[in-house]
């Protein structure tokens, strides 16, 4: 159980162009997600806290209108990436807690690779 | 001063050795504690989890705490060339998003 899905896995974009990332919960009913940033040979960064049917809460120093999320539903979270800079290029990766697991833990999608030329 | 300090490593060991990765956190008020292991290129996978102080064991793996030194702890026991990866301690500070430390580097010499 507890299984958290990412698409896509690696995508390469253009200069100027937005990208969407996917994240599902495929057994559970996640209420809260999150999404991370991590940069080469760095730790993860906590980019912002997602919660069903409201607004994402934002970390210091990350963009809400670069970045936009969107948790429209119990398994479904988005991060789009707006006109996408090649400093953004990073491994992004989102979690999810809820449901029945526990809620201290997090579980981790797979992480989308993002490539900006 | 970061909120979670982990050494970078690489920390070497031979196989079938005790590997000790160790990881410092500021905040005397988080509550929830984690140790993941992300091998190059993934996602973190969760090893343990530690609430309580004390010792917890999961098979090889022991995860240590000690809130009053702010202190966690990873012991691999029989460490295996499978186990090379860095291993991230994870600080939940009461906002249930995780705080990571750099992470520690782990090779198993076989």
């Amino acid at each position: 159980g507890a299984v958290v899905s990412q698409h896509p896995s690696w995508v390469i974009c253009k200069s100027g162009t937005s990208v969407k990332i996917e994240c599902r919960s495929l057994d559970f009913q996640a209420t809260t997600m999150f999404w991370y940033r991590q940069f080469p040979k760095q730790s993860l960064m906590l980019m912002a806290t997602s919660n069903e049917g409201s607004k994402a809460t934002y970390e210091q120093g990350v963009e809400k209108d670069k970045f936009l999320i969107n948790h429209a539903s119990l398994t479904l979270s988005t991060l789009t990436v707006t006109s996408a800079h090649p400093e953004d290029s990073s491994f992004y990766i989102c979690s999810a807690i809820g449901g029945g697991q526990s809620t201290d833990t997090q579980y981790f999608g797979p992480g989308t690779r993002l490539t900006v030329l | 001063q970061k909120e979670v300090e982990q050494n970078s490593g690489p920390l070497s060991v031979p196989e079938g050795a005790i590997a000790s990765l160790n990881c410092t956190y500021s905040d005397r008020g988080s509550q929830s504690f984690f140790w993941y292991r992300q091998y190059s290129g993934k996602s973190p996978e969760l090893i343990m989890s530690i609430y309580s102080n004390g010792d917890k064991e999961d098979g090889r793996f022991t995860a240590q705490l000690n809130k009053a030194s702010q202190y966690v702890s990873l012991l691999i026991r029989d460490s295996q060339p499978s186990d090379s990866a860095t291993y991230l301690c994870a600080v939940d500070t009461g906002r249930r998003a995780l705080t990571f430390g750099s992470g520690t580097r782990l090779q198993v010499q076989p």
